[in-house]
């Protein structure tokens, strides 16, 4: 079973930048499709991006495209998402979740780290 | 991008009850390999998302056989026959088509 364990929360000033990290286990990560999504408090689910491991291919919500960086690190088995120039509009749940089934979408999910944008 | 249309927005069941959740897609989900590109989801209060049916009518692993989805094309129901308290929640149909993989917008399942 895969389990994924994300960062911590984060505090950030507007205009400011954050990043994220999400470190999987109990599968082989070069095998897995990395996405990363956002729910805003009481709100609905949004897939900003994701990454497929092997090919190094990345792709992004035209939404995000420009603000949203999403990387892995094969070495330790961790994904990364920055956003850039953060507004309070970006105060959110951030999850990632992973795949390795083509049309499934995202199957097992990290527990979400809360990014509060505020001055 | 693919909208994503769930109705209806809440349901209100008794134990032991039925439910079911339609869920209507902008254009076809149909992959051309065979499978519907339509997976549900349910998300518990103050969890993550949790998959429960993939392909359309594909349940996960350990998900209870009481769960059933169904459709094809455009037009998707996810079925519950014997509601359970276990089962509240927040419902969430999402076509993982074409990126960006677009979401319905939620249907909240209480148990009365």
């Amino acid at each position: 079973q895969v389990q994924l364990v994300q960062s911590g929360a984060e505090v950030k000033k507007p205009g400011s930048s954050v990043r994220v990290s999400c470190k999987a286990s109990g599968g082989t990560f070069n095998s897995y499709t990395i996405y990363w999504l956002r729910q805003a408090p009481g709100k609905g689910l949004q897939w900003m991006g994701g990454r497929l491991i092997v090919l190094g291919t990345t792709k992004y919500a035209q939404n995000f495209q420009g603000r949203v960086t999403i990387t892995a690190d094969e070495s330790t088995n961790t994904a990364y998402i920055e956003l850039s120039s953060l507004t309070s509009e970006d105060t959110a749940f951030y999850y990632c979740a992973a795949s390795a089934i083509k049309g499934v979408g995202p199957t097992w999910w990290g527990q979400g780290t809360l990014v509060s944008v505020s001055s | 991008e693919i909208v994503m249309t769930q109705s209806p927005p809440s349901l209100s069941v008794t134990p032991g009850g039925p439910a079911s959740i339609s869920c209507r897609a902008s254009q076809s989900l149909l992959h051309y390999s065979g499978p519907n590109y339509l997976t549900w989801y349910v998300q518990k209060p103050g969890q993550s998302p949790h998959l429960l049916i993939s392909w359309a009518s594909n349940r996960a692993s350990g998900v209870p056989d009481r769960f059933s989805g169904s459709g094809s094309g455009t037009d998707f129901t996810l079925k519950i026959s014997r509601v359970e308290a276990e089962d509240a929640g927040v419902y969430y149909c999402m076509q993982a088509l074409q990126t960006p993989f677009t979401f319905g917008g939620g249907t909240k399942l209480e148990i009365k």
